[in-house]
């Protein structure tokens, strides 16, 4: 079965600085990798996500994260970080054979001003 | 699109109490998804459905838990009797039926067992 690990439990950066969230996944073969991002109160949003291809994903809200084979790892991040992206960030891994994702414990992001 | 509804938003109720929680998925979605949200447990899949079909249920916790699809644009989850321990947000996501597509989640049901 797969599963993932997120090292970090709580990151503080200052606004404009650059974040990098990590995600360390385990997974026999190729896995679908997504990071999704929970605000307060709210279910969670997809931010991005890989299946295959390009191992440098972009997604929403100007995040990109890096697939790694070598290092089994998918870290998210974004070169300058504003107030509104505080927030928790999931990292999920689901397997192309299987509908279901498990989800890390999360990282919280606090954006100091 | 409305997105995934869930309801209620928030429910209080004393221990033993029947608790049922409400999810209506994306039109057209025809995969269902309940997960349970704790600090301790993080996100944990409960059962998630197919075309109205429970297709993996190894996650519900014990027999206190159950949960239907009667038809493609309704679920439920019930817990009978409650416990503490229950005390939880509770997110319905669906998706479509491809391996890449998006899962939408719905804005959660935060539980709270006295």
């Amino acid at each position: 079965a797969q599963s993932v690990t997120q090292p970090d439990i709580h990151i503080t950066v200052s606004e404009g600085a650059s974040l990098e969230l990590r995600c360390n996944y385990s997974y026999g073969a190729t896995p679908y990798l997504f990071w999704y991002v929970q605000s307060p109160g709210q279910g969670l949003q997809l931010l991005l996500k890989y299946f295959s291809g390009d191992t440098l994903v972009q997604g929403i809200k100007g995040f990109e994260a890096e697939f790694k084979r070598s290092q089994s790892s998918f870290n998210l991040r974004k070169p300058s970080v504003h107030w509104s992206d505080a927030a928790e960030y999931f990292c999920a891994v689901g397997a192309p054979d299987d509908y279901k994702l498990s989800f890390g414990a999360g990282t919280t992001v606090t954006v100091r001003a | 699109d409305a997105g995934v509804i869930q309801s209620p938003r928030h429910e209080v109720t004393e221990m033993g109490q029947e608790v049922t929680l409400r999810c209506k998925p994306i039109s057209g979605h025809d995969y269902l998804f309940w997960y349970r949200q704790t600090m301790m447990r993080g996100l944990e899949l409960l059962i998630y459905f197919n075309n109205n079909v429970p297709i993996d249920d190894s996650g519900m916790p014990e027999d206190r838990f159950s949960a239907k699809m009667p038809n493609a644009s309704f679920s439920t989850l019930k817990i009978q009797p409650s416990e503490p321990r229950d005390s939880a947000v509770y997110f319905c996501a669906s998706k479509s039926g491809s391996h890449t597509g998006e899962l939408f989640f719905g804005e959660g049901s935060r539980l709270t067992v006295l």
